[in-house]
């Protein structure tokens, strides 16, 4: 059963305009969520996270919004930018022993010049 | 600078035969992961290890093995046991109980010819 689902295999968008990717979660003890970027032939790269006990969190063009009651996060991109084309994973982390993510499927990401 | 390091980056193997993949990192993790990347799917979790000499089947072990002999170092074997092995390899590193989530190395792409 797959605890952490990112619905929407692919994403387009118009470069200068919003990217929204969407994340849900079915496990409540998850407290740390976290968004990684992935560019073919890559390993992924650390971008933006939140804890469980806020609901959203700000890095320049990156906003993660958590929304527990609904147990759904979203990452959202403001301007998208075609070097923001890249696969996206959102992930979870449990109070299970040791640091173990659990990975959603990740979103493929498209924005056009 | 401290990082996380794969190779090689491809590789090739002929059907039958074993092969190992190297992971190395000198960020002082205690943890340390293989995944694995199928074309247009998620990370599944081969292995891990959250201490040295210690290590723990993930949800697609069969066909693989490890082992950690050194903090540093966290190989990961590819049998002939393994039926389709042909994919993309990412191996990560943690600090246990941190929430700062993992460093990614660069991958290795195997292929069986």
């Amino acid at each position: 059963d797959q605890q952490v689902k990112q619905n929407s295999p692919s994403l387009s968008v118009q470069e200068g305009r919003i990217s929204i990717l969407n994340c849900d979660y079915t496990n409540s003890m998850f407290d740390y969520f976290l968004w990684y970027k992935k560019y073919p032939a890559e390993g992924p790269t650390f971008l933006i996270s939140i804890s469980s006990i806020k609901d959203k969190n700000e890095d320049g063009r990156f906003t993660v919004f958590l929304n527990k009651s609904a147990k759904h996060l979203s990452l959202h991109i403001v301007p998208s930018q075609p070097g923001d084309s890249a696969v996206y994973f959102c992930a979870a982390r449990g109070d299970n022993a040791g640091n173990m993510l659990t990975f959603g499927g990740g979103t493929r990401l498209m924005v056009k010049p | 600078d401290g990082g996380i390091t794969q190779s090689p980056k491809y590789l090739f193997r002929k059907e039958g035969q074993n092969v190992t993949l190297s992971c190395e990192q000198n960020l002082n993790h205690d943890a340390m992961y293989w995944y694995r990347q199928d074309p247009g799917q998620g990370l599944r979790l081969i292995y891990y290890s959250q201490i040295v000499n210690d290590f723990q089947k993930g949800d697609i072990a069969e066909g693989y093995s490890v082992s950690r002999e050194k903090k540093e170092s966290f190989p990961l074997t590819v049998t002939s046991a393994q039926k389709n092995p042909t994919a993309f390899y990412l191996c990560a590193s943690s600090i246990n109980g941190a929430g700062y989530g993992y460093t990614f190395g660069s991958g290795t792409r195997l292929t069986v010819v």
